[in-house]
């Protein structure tokens, strides 16, 4: 069955480094992939999409890389700030007459001072 | 502010029961979606509503339905309500639906709690 994995334990870094969050997928072939932001009690905000044919997109202090053959994508947040603590979600779509996004369970970031 | 909102905020229901959840999409947007978030997971596509009609489906059972109306405000309802259903349920706005698969606006969320 189709599935999509992200670092299940929260990750916590350091201000000012560099983090980085995984998102892997199964038995699927996305024409775009996604990466939202949530902060608890709210809905999550979009942030990247990358496409299948593209291998990075960057946005600010934002990275995100798209490896098809290894069925991953990686997020990276450079200088990373108090601030971008938050849930980091990955949501995948794929060519069909509807769209059917299917979001992972996401990772919980959190930066310390 | 996306511009999309939702009501109410929180929710408690009896199993059971019926409920009605309502969503305001971002003006000029023509398409919703609804999703329900379970505590620690992301977000699960229940269907979604393009002018009107549904537009697609995920693996919801008939008893989650929903409306969209001519202003393009959205419903969803659930009814013989399971303690399962309890969750965080978003909407999220589209201009249209082919751009729903890359921007949507989601809306605060209503969270029900089914006791």
């Amino acid at each position: 069955s189709q599935k999509i994995e992200q670092n299940s334990e929260a990750l916590n870094i350091q201000e000012g480094k560099t983090a980085t969050l995984t998102c892997n997928y199964t038995n699927y072939s996305p024409a775009y992939l996604q990466w939202y932001r949530q902060d608890p009690g709210r809905g999550p905000v979009f942030l990247l999409l990358i496409r299948e044919n593209e291998k990075e997109k960057r946005k600010e202090r934002l990275k995100v890389t798209f490896d098809t053959t290894l069925k991953q994508s990686l997020f990276h947040i450079t200088a990373s700030q108090p601030a971008d603590s938050a849930t980091y979600l990955c949501a995948l779509d794929r060519y069909s007459s509807a769209s059917k996004i299917i979001f992972g369970s996401g990772t919980r970031l959190s930066i310390r001072p | 502010e996306t511009g999309v909102t939702q009501s109410p905020t929180h929710l408690i229901k009896t199993r059971g029961q019926q409920v009605t959840l309502r969503c305001s999409s971002q003006s000029g947007h023509n398409t919703v979606s609804w999703y329900q978030q379970a505590l620690g997971q992301g977000p699960q596509f229940i269907f979604q509503y393009y002018r009107e009609e549904e537009n697609g489906r995920g693996n919801f059972p008939p008893r989650f339905s929903g409306l969209q109306f001519p202003n393009y405000s959205s419903e969803l309802n659930v009814n013989a309500l399971e303690l399962d259903d309890s969750a965080l349920y978003l909407c999220a706005s589209s201009p249209d639906r082919d751009r729903a698969r890359y921007e949507q606006y989601f809306g605060p969320g209503t969270r029900l709690t089914v006791t």
